[in-house]
């Protein structure tokens, strides 16, 4: 089956520790993008990318990293300068990124982050 | 399971009934919009889009209805089922010019379908 897979689905940090969530995708998209997600609020977007060796920053991108080295992944890095890291982190990716022809964009089922 | 949202607009509708969940955008220049499901613990699963070019559109069981003058969007949903409950939302699409677009999410709004 064709889709996105996120892992781990639920990850612990340590005070000062960086973490990677992994995101893999099979369905040949170009665009892959990271949101979080906080309880009473919208996604926001953190990072994403249209091409491989390429990335921009979303609009809540400090404390977050990220490298897209091969199409199907595109890992995050949560980075201990991130300072409120608990949430609800979701994994993306649509065909295309243009103004003419729109496309959803199609999730994995998250990796929930919690600090210990 | 996690909630995914805490103090959501809540729409509780028995089984069997129709269900309409509304939703507004910020944006006049949005030119796509997009319904999503997420049940607790999961990702949003897409359910139907609509083009700025357009003020209906219908799938299986759903219906989504544009209102650019007031800039509202709706989701209907035929004859509610218990495997409906979940949060809904509606995403907007802005175009930034070259080959950059973003979707906007909206809270969303929990359907509760009561047996």
């Amino acid at each position: 089956d064709g889709g996105i897979t996120q892992s781990p689905k639920y990850l612990f940090r340590k005070e000062g520790q960086n973490v990677t969530l992994s995101c893999e995708q099979n369905l040949n998209h170009d665009a892959m993008y990271w949101y979080r997600q906080d309880p009473g609020q919208g996604l926001r977007l953190i990072y994403y990318s249209q091409i491989v060796n390429d990335f921009q920053k979303g609009d809540i991108a400090e404390g977050y990293s990220v490298s897209r080295e091969k199409k199907e992944s595109f890992p995050l890095t949560v980075t201990s300068a991130q300072k409120n890291p608990t949430a609800f982190y979701l994994c993306a990716s649509s065909t295309s990124v243009d103004s003419y022809s729109n496309q959803p964009q199609h999730f994995g089922d998250g990796t929930r982050l919690s600090i210990l | 399971g996690e909630s995914v949202g805490l103090h959501l607009p809540t729409l509780s509708v028995q089984e069997g009934d129709n269900s309409i969940i509304n939703c507004a955008y910020s944006n006049s220049a949005s030119d796509y919009f997009i319904w999503y499901k997420q049940e607790s613990g999961k990702g949003p699963q897409f359910i139907i889009d609509i083009r700025s070019n357009m003020d209906k559109r219908q799938g299986q069981r759903v219906t989504v209805l544009l209102n650019k003058t007031v800039k509202h969007l709706s989701l209907q949903i035929a004859a509610t089922q218990p495997g409906d409950s979940a949060v809904y939302f509606c995403a907007e699409n802005l175009y930034y010019g070259g080959a950059t677009n973003k979707l906007i999410f909206g809270t969303g709004t929990l359907l509760a379908v009561q047996p």
